[in-house]
């Protein structure tokens, strides 16, 4: 089975803070991907990455940065969080062959006071 | 860029069968993916289509008119269970194949 990871379930970060959210998948998969989940506007995409150090940005990248530094891991920064930047963030994974479901890890519920 | 349509909300029995409608409006269409979500979980795979016709997976079944730019979701034989968010996904046809995800519809099953 795959398995995507998030670091966290549930964060909570104030105003200015820099947040650090941790995905990590199992299956060798090339491409990585972030999103957040917002009630009435569905899931939006952040950024993605399609190999190692490499990134691309998403609908919405502003206020946000990444990094992949290894094929496993992806992570999204949020350099100085804000109120707005609450939300559930997803993260997915998806091989570039062979297959073209996009498997979910359980999604982390930041909120940020 | 991606224009994704689908009610917000339905309700239907235990035991009915429910559809649910998605329409799109595209720049570029390289498939068209149905993920069911249940409340505080992950987003899990249902169909994919990316030809027209019909896929049929157990009591699911998904539709797809490209000329239309619509697809439907059918549910047979409805379970409590099956209460949960039904997202619609269209992916486009660009080097990183992008999911453009809809708001999804919230189905509840009732007794």
């Amino acid at each position: 089975d795959v398995k995507v990871t998030q670091s966290s379930r549930y964060l909570v970060k104030r105003t200015g803070e820099k947040v650090f959210l941790e995905c990590v998948q199992d299956m060798d998969h090339e491409n990585m991907f972030w999103y957040r989940q917002d009630p009435g506007l569905g899931l939006r995409l952040i950024y993605f990455s399609y190999d190692v150090k490499m990134k691309e940005k998403g609908d919405i990248p502003e206020g946000y940065s990444v990094s992949r530094e290894k094929k496993e891991r992806f992570s999204l920064i949020l350099e100085s969080a804000s109120t707005n930047q609450t939300s559930m963030y997803l993260c997915a994974s998806r091989p570039d062959r062979g297959g073209y479901e996009q498997y979910f890890g359980p999604g982390t519920r930041l909120t940020v006071t | 860029g991606q224009n994704i349509d689908q009610p917000t909300e339905m309700t239907a029995t235990e035991g009915a069968i429910v559809q649910i409608n998605c329409t799109y409006q595209t720049s570029g269409f390289n498939g068209l993916f149905w993920y069911q979500q249940h409340a505080g979980e992950a987003p899990t795979f249902l169909s994919y289509n990316v030809l027209d016709g019909l896929e049929e997976k157990g009591r699911f079944s998904s539709f797809l008119s490209r000329s239309k730019g619509y697809s439907y979701l059918l549910l047979k034989e409805l379970q409590m269970k099956d209460s949960a968010s039904y997202l619609c996904a269209v992916r486009d046809d660009g080097p990183a194949r992008q999911l453009t995800f809809g708001s999804g519809t919230q189905l509840t099953v009732l007794p």
